[in-house]
């Protein structure tokens, strides 16, 4: 498809449990972020990553989190031993090259802990 | 830590009516950014303001960037059903990062 494609769509883990989640940037574009959305408020900034610059992880809220992102294209997001309050909606956004460009969000990954 | 504060957080209006949704922070921003989201959906973006004092036109849509360039707000005009959404701000720090803070949110509801 021609846009951001976001892996699984929704996601029920135990709690204590590793996760791993997938974005599938849009090809050709050179930046990706991923962001959490906790019941549909603003987004939180967790990593990005820019060209092959190394990635600003300035937003992890832990240890338990991890990102990366293999040949410049597709990222995992890792969340190990899962806790409740890491339920929310995660986005991925990648951006083209250019000052401005906008965010190509994807439909997010829906993590609910239980 | 860069803030975005949106306001109101919450906004439900009649059809016809105009409204104003304000993004604040104390610190300066590159440019800042306007996105709309829908349920089950990523925000996708209706406008980017790069010089302060900017003001764009989208059709019912003003967008302004404030003069010091911590501040913008959205104004809609006759608003309309298909308005409804979370609208969010996005800002690009100064400082010649790529990182991209987002506002609080506001979720707004055009009543028919």
């Amino acid at each position: 498809g021609a846009g951001v494609s976001q892996s699984p769509s929704n996601k029920v883990t135990e709690k204590g449990k590793d996760v791993e989640l997938r974005c599938d940037p849009i090809s050709g574009h050179t930046a990706l972020y991923w962001y959490r959305q906790s019941l549909g408020q603003g987004l939180e900034f967790l990593i990005y990553f820019q060209g092959n610059s190394a990635p600003d992880k300035s937003g992890l809220p832990s240890d338990r989190f991890s990102a990366e992102r293999t040949g410049g294209s597709v990222s995992t997001l890792t969340i190990q031993r899962t806790q409740q309050e890491d339920s929310a909606v995660y986005l991925c956004a990648s951006v083209p090259p250019g000052g401005y460009s906008p965010l190509h969000f994807g439909n997010g990954t829906r993590l609910t802990v239980t | 830590t860069q803030l975005l504060e949106q306001s109101p957080q919450f906004l439900s209006i009649q059809e016809g009516e105009n409204l104003t949704v304000y993004c604040n922070s104390s610190s300066v921003f590159s440019s800042l950014q306007w996105y709309r989201q829908e349920p089950g959906e990523g925000p996708v973006l209706l406008v980017t303001v790069v010089t302060g004092g900017e003001v764009k036109k989208l059709k019912r849509l003003t967008f302004q960037f404030g003069d010091a360039r911590k501040d913008s707000s959205l104004h809609i005009t006759a608003a309309q059903p298909g308005d409804t959404g979370l609208y969010l701000c996005a800002g690009r720090g100064a400082t010649g990062t790529y990182k991209y803070i987002f506002g609080t949110g506001t979720r707004l509801k055009v009543l028919a």
